[in-house]
């Protein structure tokens, strides 16, 4: 399976700001996933990152509040922009191999 | 679309006893894909167990074990010889077999363990 590092763990920022969320792979995925856990809700997909393309968002996402960036088959940075306090969640990047997940970042606007 | 239902919002087991989380899911594919997670308050998603729709075999790891009817489209959770370290979240997910499919999760459950 593989072994992703995710950072910032947690952070709290202020409104109209962008926080910029990293995940690292320890090995080559075709695809990652960036996830959305809202308080006390369930996981909903934000966006797929295929590496050398745009990313696919899903419905309700757009690219202008979710940027995505996938440089290598190890690496992809998910950035919330102009946040607002409805942005405090849990987000956290996924990879099929071992179906496994990064640790999350608890993101807190004020 | 798949749908993923978890109906016990909250389950409490006893230390050293059974539990069984409910999963249902609506799908009319063939073959897929169901899984349990496990979150405990660090919000770690950690993979509990994993059943590919084709098997008919029951996946088991450990005090973890499912009960899969793929008819009824149920996929049940049971945990054995509960721990204290048992109570987290319990999320059940589905995923289509496609290379870009994404896991669909339930509402999730959350589990107390007692003394």
């Amino acid at each position: 399976s593989a072994v992703i590092s995710q950072k910032p763990s947690r952070d709290i920022c202020q409104r109209g700001t962008s926080l910029t969320i990293q995940c690292q792979v320890d090995s080559q995925v075709t695809m990652m996933f960036w996830y959305r856990q809202q308080p006390g809700q369930s996981l909903t997909l934000i966006a797929t990152a295929n590496q050398g393309s745009e990313a696919t968002y899903e419905s309700g996402f757009v690219i202008d509040k979710f940027p995505i960036s996938r440089p290598n088959l190890t690496f992809s940075t998910l950035t919330v922009s102009n946040m607002s306090p409805e942005d405090s969640s849990i987000y956290l990047c996924s990879v099929r191999c071992g179906y496994t997940f990064g640790s999350g970042t608890r993101l807190t606007v004020v | 679309a798949q749908t993923v239902t978890q109906s016990q919002p909250e389950m409490s087991v006893q230390e050293a006893e059974t539990v069984t989380l409910s999963c249902t899911y609506d799908t009319s594919e063939s073959d897929y894909y169901l899984f349990w997670y496990k979150q405990p308050p660090s919000r770690q998603m950690i993979l509990v167990i994993r059943q590919e729709a084709y098997k008919q075999q029951n996946a088991t790891e450990n005090r973890f074990s499912v009960n899969f009817q793929k008819a009824a489209k149920s996929f049940s959770l049971k945990i054995s010889d509960s721990q204290l370290g048992d109570a987290a979240m319990y999320f059940c997910a589905y995923r289509n077999t496609g290379t870009a499919s994404k896991l669909t999760f339930g509402t999730g459950t959350r589990l107390q363990v007692t003394l």
